[in-house]
């Protein structure tokens, strides 16, 4: 069984719907990050969580909004899609209290296609 | 703006040579600096990383060399084989932020 999941992984979604990507872990970490990953750029940070009430913006939150509902889920919204955000988008968890406390785990991704 | 930078954007060498990936960085509090590969379909995953109080760390086949007072550390795949095609992503945290700040990527190809 997968340790991140992703749901869903693929969409297609229309220029100002909204969209909600999920993300679900059982690695038992307080730490979740979204990603989005585009051609040339790497990825980015959205968002990310290091417990249940605490939420903080990365370096590409316009146009999106987060919610940790329990330690274990973590939701990206896209309150109106745009063209501009086509793109995959990846969630991740680190450990608190791993040995480094910096290692990122990886979810498969969702690739988005905002037409 | 681009905090880690990471040349080349694509790679392309023979089975058996040596795979060279370089990245530069600005922000000296950066503390750990990992490595990740991705395969296509996947998320990225923990290659290699290191601390800047070596200069040097070896996996099997794989390297990562670190120059702290250039500001430069490169991933270094020896004996590079076709499954190590995949795209290759070097980071930067800075200490306590628990955030990484990733290079654009290296899609390697190895030939057959």
């Amino acid at each position: 069984d997968a340790d991140v999941t992703q749901t869903p992984r693929n969409r297609i979604t229309k220029t100002g719907k909204r969209i909600m990507l999920e993300c679900s872990q059982t690695k038992g970490h307080d730490r979740m990050y979204w990603y989005r990953q585009d051609p040339g750029l790497g990825l980015r940070l959205i968002y990310y969580s290091f417990d249940v009430k605490d939420i903080n913006k990365g370096e590409i939150s316009d146009g999106y909004s987060v919610s940790r509902q329990a330690q274990a889920k973590f939701s990206l919204s896209l309150e109106s899609a745009i063209p501009n955000q086509t793109a995959l988008y990846f969630c991740a968890t680190s450990d608190l209290a791993g040995p480094t406390g910096v290692e990122q785990f990886f979810g498969p991704g969702t690739r988005l296609t905002v037409l | 703006q681009q905090q880690v930078k990471q040349s080349p954007q694509s790679l392309i060498v023979q089975k058996g040579g040596i795979s060279i990936i370089n990245c530069a960085y600005e922000n000296t509090a950066f503390d750990y600096f990992p490595w990740y590969q991705q395969f296509p379909g996947k998320g990225p995953a923990l290659l290699i990383a290191i601390r800047p109080d070596v200069s040097e760390k070896k996996e099997g086949r794989f390297t990562i060399s670190f120059n702290k007072s250039a500001k430069q550390f490169s991933l270094h795949i020896m004996d590079s084989q076709p499954g190590d095609s995949a795209t290759y992503f070097c980071a930067a945290s800075e200490k306590g932020t628990y955030k990484y700040i990733f290079g654009t990527g290296t899609r390697l190809k190895v030939l057959a």
